[in-house]
């Protein structure tokens, strides 16, 4: 079984600070996809990273892959609190869809 | 594009009921749909994976007479909870997705089951 495991699990900042969470395994995946979910509604894919090395920027938001595909990272520049949420990672290997358990960021004004 | 609608949003029900839930890809034809549960402050936990005509493939632990999974057509699947009791309340996802593995899932907006 393919497992995720995501870092912190509770982060609560200040606007205007940075912050990143983690996500590792000790296998390999395909792909790796981060989500972001509000309460009360499906989670809403961000990005998908395929490559071992990758980079991807969404605005505020970078992130990146491992060399190995084992781990991905979010970092979010200059928190806004319109950041605060649940934020997912899920890889695909040779299972389906698989998710952390989540990092619930709240940025406070 | 690609969007999927779940239904109904919300449900509350006597225990011993069975709920049927509906998931529909409104705009594209899903070879794949996918069952998720969610407990709070918890992450999504697959359930099943159904591909359309066939029968449901179901994930260590879950009860497959107890969460029935119809996938008649590319459009719909449905869940439908047997004899819900309240430690089956939970919020159920349910994703669809075109083609095989490295494609995006698109996932609904969610049913939050509750059963007194």
């Amino acid at each position: 079984t393919q497992l995720l495991e995501q870092s912190p699990q509770f982060l609560s900042i200040q606007e205007g600070e940075n912050l990143t969470v983690y996500c590792n395994s000790s296998s390999v995946f395909s792909s790796l996809q981060w989500y972001r979910q509000e309460p009360g509604e499906g989670p809403v894919l961000l990005v998908t990273v395929v490559t071992g090395g990758e980079v991807k920027k969404l605005k505020r938001l970078t992130f990146q892959f491992g060399d190995a595909r084992k781990d991905s990272s979010l970092h979010i520049t200059a928190a806004q609190p319109g950041d605060t949420g649940l934020y997912l990672c899920a890889g695909e290997g040779n299972t389906p869809l698989v998710f952390g358990k989540g990092t619930r960021l709240s940025v406070i004004a | 594009g690609a969007v999927v609608s779940q239904h109904p949003s919300r449900v509350i029900c006597k225990s011993g009921t069975s709920v049927k839930i509906e998931c529909r890809s409104l705009d594209f034809q899903a070879t794949t749909m996918f069952w998720y549960r969610q407990f709070p402050k918890q992450s999504l936990m697959l359930m099943a994976t159904s591909n359309e005509g066939s029968k449901a493939t179901y994930e260590q632990g879950v009860e497959k007479d107890k969460f029935l999974i119809n996938h008649a057509s590319l459009t719909l699947s449905t869940l439908t909870v047997t004899s819900a009791h309240p430690e089956d309340s939970s919020f159920y996802i349910c994703s669809a997705r075109v083609g095989g593995r490295g494609q995006p899932q698109h996932f609904g907006d969610g049913t939050r089951l509750s059963i007194l």
